[in-house]
């Protein structure tokens, strides 16, 4: 059966500061990966996704780069954190129209 | 942008009856989906519906699609404490490789027992 999993599940951060998390999917292989964010209260969004190895579609303009440097790896970056990065950050991956989440990793900003 | 908006934004209920959330879109679908997120954890899927479907039944779940008005609801019957939690709505574009989701703000269903 397939998983994804996501580390950390929770970092505090100051501003200023890089951060990586990362995503990897197992039992499945070239999947769909995406990065959400979702803020206190509200719903998700799409920063995100990935259809390959190196191929990175980003949905939004922001801070906040991402990777894959292997077929179920995904990572998510910045070099320098804002306040505004502080969220939930999601990671999935799609099989037959259906997403699949990770745990999220609770990221605040300081 | 967000596409899905579901309504009502809160909603509680005593254990036993039952929930009815809905979601209206803007733009034309391949398929809606219904999700669940307990607090601090990631999103559940429950049940997907396609364009060309009306009504969808899983378990205690019925969903109903009308893309005439670009609406959708879930009804939760027979509530229980443990359905205490976030539901979104999501659409899903046309498919292929850049297949994406687009998420509501959710609804906070809490079920008193």
């Amino acid at each position: 059966s397939q998983t994804i999993h996501q580390w950390p599940a929770t970092l505090v951060q100051p501003v200023g500061s890089p951060l990586s998390l990362e995503c990897t999917v197992e039992g499945t292989s070239n999947p769909n990966l995406y990065w959400y964010r979702q803020a206190a209260g509200r719903g998700l969004q799409l920063l995100f996704y990935s259809v390959g190895i190196g191929q990175i579609s980003s949905e939004v303009p922001q801070n906040l780069s991402a990777s894959r440097p292997q077929d179920r790896q995904f990572i998510l970056s910045s070099k320098k954190l804002l306040l505004s990065d502080s969220g939930f950050y999601l990671c999935a991956w799609t099989h037959e129209d259906t997403q699949y989440f990770g745990p999220g990793t609770r990221l605040t900003v300081l | 942008s967000q596409q899905g908006e579901e309504d009502p934004q809160a909603l509680s209920i005593q254990e036993g009856e039952n929930a009815t959330m809905n979601c209206s879109y803007k733009t034309s679908i391949n398929n809606l989906q219904w999700y669940r997120q307990n607090s601090g954890r990631g999103l559940v899927h429950l049940i997907l519906i396609r364009s060309n479907e009306r009504e969808k039944h899983s378990g205690r779940l019925r969903v109903t699609l009308d893309t005439s008005k670009k609406s959708s609801s879930l009804l939760i019957t027979a509530s229980r404490a443990a359905d205490t939690a976030s539901y979104f709505c999501a659409t899903g574009n046309s498919g292929g490789s850049n297949y994406k989701l687009t998420f509501g703000k959710g609804t906070l269903l809490t079920v008193n027992p």
